[in-house]
């Protein structure tokens, strides 16, 4: 069955540090698609990014990158120089193509990001 | 604009009172589905919907019902609360049911706390 883990619950750091949130994942599929999305203290989710299995390469979106490994079934996110706008919780969520539930995203359970002065 | 619409946005209700959460979308979009939001747990799926009058159990279905008589609604019901539903509720919709890279589309939550 499908897995998503984010051993993280809080991460604590200082305005302009670098930041890593870890996402490891388990699937029996070749075939899937892993994602970030963001939750602001609002409730809202935001999507940050979509990753197909055949696709390896690191990503970047300004202060935003990934880091794919299928490997260690690892897709981490880092935020360079963090800003207290990112605080917020992050979520790294995992689809697969054969599962039931159509487009089900499998979510971990979240790292709640504190970004201080 | 491309949106999905969920309300009661915030409801604070009496355990036993049976209530309805609606959600819409606007885009025409096959695939429907409700998840909960819990500390320490992540979002879980309650139900989907791969098109009109197609739904499913997703992994935490008790105590929920839903319909989906039009593509564009999937009403999610709790016919009698209790307090282990509260919880804050996402409503999300794709284009297809089976391809795991669309899209998915959520609305913006809403916060239910059963007393």
């Amino acid at each position: 069955a499908q897995k998503v883990t984010q051993a993280q619950t809080e991460i604590s750091v200082v305005e302009k540090e670098d930041v890593t949130l870890d996402c490891v994942y388990e699937t029996r599929d070749t075939t899937y698609y892993l994602f970030w999305y963001k939750q602001p203290p609002s409730g809202e989710l935001v999507f940050l990014i979509r990753r197909n299995s055949f696709d390896e390469q690191n990503e970047i979106s300004g202060r935003y990158s990934w880091n794919f490994q299928k490997s260690t079934s690892s897709f981490n996110f880092t935020i360079t120089a963090s800003q207290v706008v990112d605080s917020a919780v992050y979520f790294c969520a995992l689809s697969e193509a054969f599962t039931g539930g159509g487009n089900k995203l499998t979510f971990g359970t979240g790292t709640q990001l504190k970004v201080e002065l | 604009e491309a949106q999905v619409t969920q309300n009661p946005r915030y409801l604070i209700t009496v355990t036993g009172k049976k209530l309805t959460v609606t959600c819409s979308q606007n885009m025409n979009h096959e695939y429907m589905s409700w998840y909960r939001q819990d500390p320490g747990l992540g979002l879980r799926q309650i139900y989907y919907s791969m098109n009109v009058e197609v739904t499913d159990k997703g992994d935490v279905p008790e105590g929920y019902k839903v319909s989906r008589k039009e593509k564009r609604n999937f009403p999610l019901i709790l016919e009698s609360p209790s307090p282990n539903q509260t919880s804050l509720y996402f409503c999300a919709s794709s284009l297809t049911p089976v391809f795991p890279g669309n899209t998915i589309y959520f609305g913006e939550g809403s916060w239910l706390t059963v007393v």
